[in-house]
């Protein structure tokens, strides 16, 4: 089956430590891009790929990392620079990097930083 | 910079009542997505509009881009229960998309 997939679903952290959120897409898109929603809120941009080894930074992208080694692969780090990382992390794909193409989202990791 | 509003933030409807959230652009967009978010999942793509004026419907749900391509709509006809959900437009912004708000539809059986 095609699609994006995140682990974990759910995930507990200390403050004070980093931690990697996965996401993996087998569509074969190039663009790939990570989201912060907050209870009740619309969804803020982090940092998106257009292509492998390159990203850049969204609205919100203080507190976070990225790579892009692979096509398929697009980890997020929240960093323990991250000030108020508790929110819900959503990944998705598109086709290509240009606004304009559909968006594909995977079902999201709900980040608890206790 | 270019910003994608969206109204109302939250509406609450009685079941076969009618729904509708407008979206609102800064600058002239060159196309609107819309998807809509269940409860406790994911957005999911519902539909784009490229053209000025352009109408789609999709059932009970009718989407329509402005004449300047700067404002959109997404009307939804005798509510069920099964949409409630956020709907969320976006719109591109250089080389990636930017989200609204999201409206937040319940509705009442």
């Amino acid at each position: 089956d095609g699609g994006i997939t995140q682990s974990p679903k759910y995930l507990f952290r200390k403050e004070g430590q980093n931690v990697t959120l996965s996401c993996e897409q087998n569509l074969n898109h190039d663009a790939m891009y990570w989201y912060r929603q907050d209870p009740g809120q619309g969804l803020r941009l982090i940092y998106y790929s257009q292509i492998v080894n390159d990203f850049q930074k969204g609205d919100i992208a203080e507190g976070y990392s990225v790579s892009r080694e692979k096509k398929e692969s697009f980890p997020l780090t929240v960093t323990s620079a991250q000030k108020n990382p508790t929110a819900f992390y959503l990944c998705a794909s598109s086709i290509s990097g240009p606004g304009g193409d559909t968006q594909y989202f995977g079902p999201g990791t709900r980040l608890t930083v206790l | 910079g270019q910003q994608v509003m969206q109204i109302p933030q939250y509406q609450h409807v009685q079941e076969g009542e009618d729904f509708t959230t407008y979206c609102n652009s800064s600058t002239t967009l060159s196309n609107i997505q819309w998807y809509k978010q269940r409860p406790g999942g994911h957005p999911v793509f519902l539909i784009q509009l490229v053209k000025s004026g352009e109408v789609k419907k999709q059932k009970r749900l009718t989407f329509q881009f402005g004449e300047a391509k700067k404002n959109s709509s997404l009307h939804i006809t005798a509510t069920q229960t099964t949409d409630v959900g956020t709907y969320f437009c976006a719109g591109p912004k250089n080389n990636d998309m930017r989200f609204g708000a999201g409206t937040r539809l319940t509705v009442k059986p």
